[in-house]
This record gives C-alpha cells, structure tokens and sequence, in this order.
C-alpha cells in the first residue's frame, strides 16, 4: 500500500542552526514529490517540488531537498533556520492509481526554531 | 496570484444540525479538493471533484457529501453533524491533476457541540 512517512512529530532546533525534516514513502509505481509548509492559523503552501530530472530541488526560503529513488526518501533540508521558518512541514506524494491521481499526505513535522 | 478562500474561519454548531463549508477559487482549476486536518494525522481527503457536477470519494467520505454545480466553488456538506466532526477543514484545488500543487484555503475549524 502506498504511503508517506514523517517519522518526526517535532523537530526543535536553535536559530541559525541547519535543520533536515525527514520524509519516506512506500509506492510501487513513479511518484511526484512535494514538501508544503503551515504557517499558525493559515492554509498549507508550496515549498518544493520533484517532478523529474535533477535530484536536489530548491525552493522558497532557501529549502532544498534531495531525491533518493533508491531510499525512496524526500528528506528537506535548510542550511540555516530563522525564527520566522517555526511552523509545521507536510511531506505529500502523488500517483496514479486506479485511474486517476492519489495525492497522499505525510502526518507532519512541526518544526520550533529556538532563540 | 491564485487564491482559495473559505466562507468561515470558524464555525460553532450543534449536533444534528445541516453543516454547509463553501470553497471558491479565482484560478479556474478543474480539480478541487476537501480535506479534514486533524493533529496527530496530518491531512486525510473526503472529496475531490475534477469538474463541474463531477466527485470521488477519498479516504474518509462517510458522514460528509459535497456539491460542485459551478467550476469555481466545491461545497463540503455534514448531513448531521456529529461531535466527531470537530476538526479543521481545508479546501485547495489545482490545475492538472498528479504534477501540479494544489493551491489550499486558509480553512475552517468547525467545533461540534
């Protein structure tokens, strides 16, 4: 059965600090990959994406995350975290499936950036 | 910029009661999405809708059912809600379906009495 994993509920880390969220997922068949970020009280948004092509991909706020097929992994990472990045990260995959596309999101890592 | 909005912020009914949460997006998406957020489970999907008078169920459809009679609005409806219901609820819709994001509302926490 197909399905994403955030092994991480909380992640807290200190301002400046680097920071990886980590994401693995279970598909039999090819996946696009997703990283999408809830700010307190508001909606999700697009971090990044994987369609295809080059493993890293760059995204807003200077997110990047790496593809790793054989890992079937999706981790996000950022080199150094401000108190502004404090918010809840959802890792989300989707795939064709009976004849449409499944879109399967991960439980979340809620990531605390510490003065 | 692309935008989906929600008709409440937030919501108090009573159980029982005929619940209507009302979606709208500006960007003339074909496919629209109703999603429950509850902590500890990250987002589960009720309905989908990829046109106009067109719905799937998702993962969890039971107690809910939805309503799309125009392209840019998706209407999640609770027949009787129920205390279980309690949840925030999100809307977002998207372009073509697999390779595009989806654009999300800023949701709904609806509490049932």
């Amino acid at each position: 059965a197909q399905s994403v994993t955030q092994l991480d509920s909380q992640v807290p880390v200190f301002e400046e600090a680097p920071v990886e969220l980590r994401c693995n997922y279970s598909s039999s068949v090819s996946v696009y990959l997703f990283w999408y970020v809830q700010y307190p009280n508001q909606g999700l948004q697009l971090l990044l994406k994987y369609l295809s092509g080059s493993t890293l991909v760059k995204g807003i706020n200077g997110f990047e995350a790496e593809f790793n097929k054989s890992q079937t992994s999706f981790h996000l990472r950022k080199p150094s975290v401000h108190i502004s990045d404090t918010a809840e990260y959802f890792c989300a995959v989707a795939l064709w499936a009976s004849g449409t596309y499944k879109y399967i999101f991960g439980t979340g890592t809620r990531l605390k950036v510490l003065a | 910029d692309v935008k989906v909005t929600q008709s409440s912020r937030y919501l108090v009914k009573r159980t029982g009661e005929k619940v209507f949460l009302e979606c709208v997006q500006d960007m003339d998406h074909e496919n629209m999405f109703w999603y429950r957020q509850d902590p500890g489970l990250g987002l589960r999907l009720i309905y989908f809708s990829y046109d106009v008078k067109m719905k799937e169920k998702g993962d969890i459809p039971e107690g809910y059912s939805v309503s799309r009679e125009k392209k840019e609005r998706f209407s999640l409806i609770l027949e009787s809600a129920s205390t279980n219901q309690t949840s925030m609820y999100l809307c977002a819709s998207s372009f073509l379906p697999g390779i595009n994001e989806q654009f999300f509302g800023p949701g709904t926490r609806l509490t049932v009495l």
